[in-house]
Order: structure tokens, then sequence, then C-alpha cells
């Protein structure tokens, strides 16, 4: 079955901390994307990035990189230096090529807080 | 930039109530969303449309039905609302190129709190 799990319900930072959020998914599916989404207190869903299942490197955008290993199922997302403006909730999801409609499966959420 | 509207922010109907939540797209995108988001439950799959007039149920597709008469606009309604239809309710738009380039990521709207009372 596919299943997206974020065990971090909640983590809470101060400002210039780094922090990782977690994300283990499971599919039987050898071809598959993954993604990360934010979500701002404004409630609008926002697309950080996309991964396929055959390319592993590791993606880095200024203060975000992501770590993907097809050997422990897991697709980590780290926040260096955070800030105040990163507080939101963020989702980890699954999209399987199977049904070829861009379904996700989404985990529950973490919901991250950066204090100043 | 992809933009997806939904009819309102905030909704509070009756218990009983048929209700419908709008959403529109405007970019030409072939398949539309509808979720439903609940502490501690994530974003839960309702039903969703790849063509116009053309609809598949999601994880949660009870006390739902949706309308797709044209490709830009996809509706949700709660045929007799019920307090457990209290949630925030989530619409989303993707390309779909095709299966040699799926997983296109979806655009999503600002959603729509329903209360129901």
């Amino acid at each position: 079955a596919q299943k997206v799990t974020q065990a971090q319900t909640e983590i809470s930072v101060v400002e210039k901390e780094d922090v990782t959020l977690d994300c283990v998914y499971e599919t039987r599916d050898t071809t598959y994307y993954l993604f990360w989404y934010k979500q701002p207190p404004s409630g609008e869903l926002v697309f950080l990035i996309r991964r396929n299942s055959f390319d592993e490197q590791n993606e880095i955008s200024g203060r975000y990189s992501w770590n993907f290993q097809k050997s422990t199922s897991s697709f980590n997302f780290t926040i260096t230096a955070s800030q105040v403006v990163d507080s939101a909730v963020y989702f980890c999801a699954l999209s399987e090529d199977a049904y070829n409609t861009d379904k996700l499966i989404f985990g529950t959420g973490t919901r991250l807080q950066v204090f100043p | 930039d992809v933009k997806v509207t939904q009819s309102s922010r905030y909704l509070v109907k009756r218990t009983g109530e048929k209700v419908f939540l709008e959403c529109v797209q405007d970019m030409d995108h072939e398949n539309m969303f509808w979720y439903r988001q609940d502490p501690g439950l994530g974003l839960r799959l309702i039903y969703f449309s790849y063509d116009v007039k053309m609809k598949e149920k999601g994880d949660i597709p009870e006390g739902y039905s949706v309308s797709r008469e044209k490709k830009e606009r996809f509706s949700l309604i709660l045929e007799s609302a019920s307090t457990n239809q209290t949630s925030m309710y989530l619409c989303a738009s993707s390309l779909y190129q095709g299966r040699t380039l799926g997983g296109d990521e979806q655009f999503f709207g600002p959603g729509t709190r329903l209360t129901v009372l």
C-alpha cells in the first residue's frame, strides 16, 4: 500500500537554527514522484520540490536542501539558518505512475514554528 | 502563473443543506482535485477529474459528489451537509503531460473553511 509518514507532528526552533523535517514513504512502484509543499498561515499550499524515483541526487535551493535515499525510502527536507518566515506546515507527498493522473498521497504534515 | 480560485474562503451552513463549493483554474489543466484537510490527518482526496465530465472517487467520497461540465471548473457538492463535514476544503489542478512525463505538481487554491452547524 502507498503511504507517506511524517512522524514529527510539530517542531519548534529558534531563528538561525538548522532543522530537518523527516519523510518516509512506502510504494510498490519503481516509478514514482516525491514532493514537498509548504502551507503558510494563509492556507494555500505552495509547491517546493518534485523528485522522480530515478534521480537520487540531493538538491539545494538557497537555504533549503533535500536528501532522497531510496535505500531507506526517505525524502528529508532541511532548512538551514531558519527564519521566522519559514513557520508553516510542511507536507511530503507521493505520486505513483500507475494511474497516470498525478494523484498525490500526503503525509499528515509537520508544523514548524520558528521563534525570533 | 497558474491561478486556482475557490468561490469562498469561509462558509457557514446548516445541517441538511445542499452545499456547492466551486473551483476555477485558468491554465487549461487536465486534472482537478478536491481534498479535505483535518488536523492530524493531512490532506485526503475526495474526488478527482481527469477530463470534462470524467471523475473518479478518491479515498473519502462518501457524502460528496462532483461536477465538471467545463474544463476550468470543478464543483464539489455536499448533498446534505452534516457536522462531520466541517473542514477545510482545498481544490487543486495539474497539467498532466502523459504517461512518459507524469508527476506534475499540483497547484492549490486558497481553501474554503466550511462550518456545518
